[in-house]
């Protein structure tokens, strides 16, 4: 079974173009999640889905980042204007929502460099 | 604010030794507690977690701990390998959700 997704693994973009970075979770999994990791602030929530639904945005740092689900097998995550502070990995992971919390999967991470 | 907080950011073991990884929470909401590792260049790996209705959970070398009342929990791992040597982050959730809150991690390294 194939675990999360994500594309690219690395970009390096110049400031002021935008960035697209794109997740399939795992198959089954409802919930999607879209972390950044920095030195500075350790893995941080940016939004997460459930059942394609945004339901917590406000981890997203500013009106540049915006994410979307369109469906249970694909989303992603979108820096426009990108600037050189937004270099950091982010990671998209998945889960099943249930009763009691469940494990989240993540994927091996998008490295964004903005110069 | 922090809600769950990993004040070591790093530890050296020797090889064979117990390693011990140590998280403290603040939200008495949170009912599930996990710890993921981390490689370099590799996303989060689940490692192990532990329910707010138990107060320990074992799976092989790895044993975490919870204490309610204190609002902490502990990784154990025996013996430790220098395949061990990763960056540990310890994680919670609550509401029944699964929307987890992340500890700043811990560098564990391993020495043969």
């Amino acid at each position: 079974d194939a675990g999360v997704i994500q594309s690219p693994r690395h970009e390096v973009t110049e400031m002021g173009q935008e960035v697209t970075l794109r997740c399939k979770p795992i198959s089954g999994h409802n919930s999607l999640f879209w972390y950044r990791q920095t030195m500075m602030r350790g893995l941080e929530l940016l939004i997460y889905f459930n059942n394609n639904v945004p339901i917590d945005d406000s981890g997203m740092p500013e009106d540049r980042f915006s994410a979307k689900m369109p469906n249970a097998s694909f989303s992603t995550l979108k820096i426009q204007p990108s600037e050189p502070r937004d270099s950091a990995v982010y990671f998209c992971a998945s889960g099943i929502r249930g009763l009691i919390g469940n494990t989240i999967y993540f994927g091996e991470g998008s490295w964004l460099t903005v110069v | 604010d922090q809600q769950v907080k990993q004040n070591s950011p790093s530890l050296s073991v020797q090889e064979g030794r117990i390693s011990i990884l140590n998280c403290d929470y603040t939200n008495s909401m949170f009912d599930y507690f996990l710890w993921y590792k981390k490689y370099p260049a590799e996303g989060p790996t689940f490692l192990i977690s532990i329910s707010s209705i138990k107060d320990k959970n074992e799976d092989g070398r790895f044993t975490v701990f919870l204490n309610k009342s204190a609002k902490h929990l502990s990784l154990h791992i025996v013996p430790s390998q220098p395949g061990d040597s990763a960056v540990y982050f310890c994680a919670a959730s609550g509401q029944a959700g699964n929307m987890l809150t992340f500890g700043g991690g811990t560098r564990l390294m391993v020495k043969p």
